[in-house]
């Protein structure tokens, strides 16, 4: 079965200092999509960025940056210049082949980003 | 931009009661899914939907559970008889024909038994 490990239960740090959030995932599965989503406050889930397996690729949209490592198994995210606004739970997630490519996502722990103004 | 809606944002019932948390995908999408997520944990896999039928349900989807797409636009999650651990926030997402297509999420009903 296909795993996702977050570590980190909770973090803060003081406003505009850079953070990254932790996964790592294990599957077997040899064509995969990791995804990360935030859930702010109200509690929606938003979809941040998906990474297929043969694109290792790091991505840059913003403040935010993702580094994937296939090696490790990692798909990490940094916060650059960290603002109040960041504040969320954010969960790594791993689509899984599934009964007529269903790709159902498996979900990390998440992790508890605090900024502290 | 197209979104995932979902009804009611909140529902609160008496134990035993049914329920039917309703969704509308996003207009082209294929595949549709439902996820729970008990307050404070992580988001969990209970069904999905191709084809106007089940594709896949986790062993949380039992008997009390069923989905529908009664028209073109909606798809229904139904509990039939609720018990105190149903209570959860329940997410719709949906996806385009790719496998590699994002599943998109809707804003989420908060379910409270009572």
């Amino acid at each position: 079965a296909q795993k996702v490990t977050q570590a980190q239960t909770e973090i803060s740090v003081v406003e505009k200092e850079d953070v990254t959030l932790d996964c790592v995932y294990e599957t077997r599965d040899t064509t995969y999509y990791l995804f990360w989503y935030k859930q702010p406050p109200s509690g929606e889930l938003v979809f941040l960025i998906r990474r297929n397996s043969f694109d290792e690729q790091n991505e840059i949209s913003g403040r935010y940056s993702w580094n994937f490592q296939k090696s490790t198994s990692s798909f990490n995210f940094t916060i650059t210049a960290s603002q109040v606004v960041d504040s969320a739970v954010y969960f790594c997630a791993l689509s899984e082949r599934s009964n007529f490519g269903n790709e159902k996502l498996t979900f990390g722990t998440g992790t508890r980003l605090t900024i502290i103004p | 931009e197209p979104e995932v809606t979902q009804t009611p944002s909140h529902q609160v019932t008496q134990m035993g009661q049914e329920v039917i948390l309703r969704c509308v995908p996003i207009s082209n999408h294929l595949y549709f899914y439902w996820y729970r997520q008990i307050l404070g944990q992580k988001v969990e896999f209970l069904v999905s939907f191709y084809n106007n039928e089940i594709s896949e349900k986790s062993e949380i989807f039992d008997d009390q559970f069923s989905v529908e797409r009664p028209d073109g636009s909606n798809f229904t999650l139904k509990i039939r008889s609720t018990k105190l651990e149903d209570s959860a926030m329940y997410f719709c997402a949906s996806r385009d024909f790719s496998p590699a297509d994002t599943q998109y999420f809707g804003p989420g009903t908060r379910l409270t038994v009572l």
